[in-house]
This record gives structure tokens, C-alpha cells and sequence, in this order.
């Protein structure tokens, strides 16, 4: 069936480093691909998104890739800071107005 | 303050006592949806509506019902609830459907089922 997953369930880095969390898909028709972020005792936050015909899309401290190739989507966050961690979340548009996420990674920013 | 509210944030009730979780927007989002999270499963859409009297099954809808008689407000219940319901429930809105518009969730309600 259709499903989104994530290579790593968590990640650690220091303060200051770039993060990179990826994410396959297997829908390949979705037009829509989305990454949230999840602090604890709150429901996900929208970080940016992207359109399948756009392979890059950056905003502030985020860039999202999307490669269609071979189904893979990153979100790279520039200059972490303690603030980032949390789990993120890639999600899918997949069809009939359903979203598809994946499982999630936690991300750990230690000082 | 654009919002997605959820009521309430958690309940404790026992098997076969019905419950509703109700949710509302104030930002006239055509667009809601209840989502169940489990850990190791993600979220997992229980039901959507894409606008008032319009309701569609998600991928888990077995056990709970909806309605959308008014655009701000998606409760979500629970006729028969059971321990395989337990779990942490999230409510979403967007202006219009998913293809170019991302979701707002509330915070969450955390229901237990003994």
C-alpha cells in the first residue's frame, strides 16, 4: 500500500551544524509534499512544502529537496538551534484529499 | 488568533461509553480532518470533509463518526468506544483540500479507553 518512511528514526547534532532528515515516499503520483514539526504536547506545525514539479524550495533556515527519481524528500535545516528539536514529520498528498504521513524522526540538538 | 481547538485534552473513560471530541476553527477553512497518532504508525487519517455536509472515510475509520453541520465545527465520535481506540487524536483544518494547501492541527486530545 502507500507509505511514506524515514530512514532514521532519530538524529543528534550539535548546536550550529545543518541537519538533514530524509524521508522515501512510494506514491509517486502525489503532487504535494509537506514537513512538519511536532513539539511535545503539540500538534504538528507546517515548516514548508512542495509541488512536484519543483525539486527545491527554501524558506527561512529550511530547504526541502524533492527528488522524484527515486522517491526521496529532505528537509535540511541551516544552523540548528535547541529550539529544532523535536520530531519531524514528511507527509504526502495521497489522493482523495488524504495525506500520508510517515512514522517521524526525532530530531536532538544538544549544546 | 487563527486556531484549531480541540475539546477536551484528555479523558479517561472506560469501554462502551460514548464520547465526542469536538473540534473548531475560526479561520472558514472549508477543509477538516481527524487524525489518529500512534507511536512507530505516524498519523493516520480517520475521516475528512471537505466542506459543510460533506463527510468521507480516511484510512482508519472503523469505530468512529463524524458530522459537519456547520463549517467551523468536525466533532468526532465515539458510539462504542474501545481500549484499541486509545490513542492521541488530532483535528486539522485547511482553507480548501490538500492539493496545495497545508494543514493547521489543534493540540490534541489524548483519550484512554480501560
Amino acid at each position: 500500500g502507500e507509505s511514506v518512511g524515514l530512514h532514521l528514526p532519530t538524529l543528534s547534532v550539535q548546536e550550529g551544524d545543518n541537519s538533514i532528515i530524509n524521508c522515501a515516499y512510494s506514491n509517486s503520483a502525489s503532487d504535494y509534499f509537506i514537513w512538519y514539526k511536532q513539539e511535545s504536547g503539540k500538534g504538528p506545525q507546517f515548516i514548508i512544502d512542495i509541488r512536484s514539479n519543483m525539486d527545491k524550495r527554501q524558506g527561512q533556515r529550511v530547504t526541502v529537496l524533492l527528488n522524484k527519481t527515486v522517491k526521496h524528500l529532505s528537509l535540511q535545516i541551516a544552523a540548528t538551534q535547541p529550539g529544532d528539536s523535536a520530531v519531524y514529520f514528511c507527509a504526502q498528498e495521497g489522493g482523495y484529499n488524504k495525506l500520508i504521513f510517515g512514522a517521524g524522526t526525532r530530531l536532538a540538538v544538544h549544546p | 488568533e487563527a486556531q484549531v481547538t480541540q475539546n477536551p485534552r484528555y479523558l479517561i473513560t472506560v469501554t462502551g461509553k460514548k464520547l465526542t471530541v469536538t473540534c473548531s476553527q475560526n479561520m472558514n477553512h472549508e477543509y477538516m480532518s481527524w487524525y489518529r497518532q500512534d507511536p512507530g504508525l505516524g498519523l493516520r487519517q480517520i475521516y475528512y470533509s471537505m466542506n459543510v455536509e460533506v463527510t468521507d472515510k480516511g484510512d482508519v475509520p472503523e469505530g468512529y463518526k463524524v458530522s459537519r453541520k456547520e463549517k467551523r465545527n468536525f466533532p468526532l465520535i465515539l458510539e462504542s468506544p474501545s481500549p484499541n481506540q486509545t490513542s492521541l487524536y488530532f483535528c486539522a483544518s485547511s482553507f480548501e483540500g490538500l492539493s496545495n494547501q497545508p494543514q493547521h492541527f489543534g493540540d490534541g486530545t489524548r483519550l484512554s479507553i480501560l
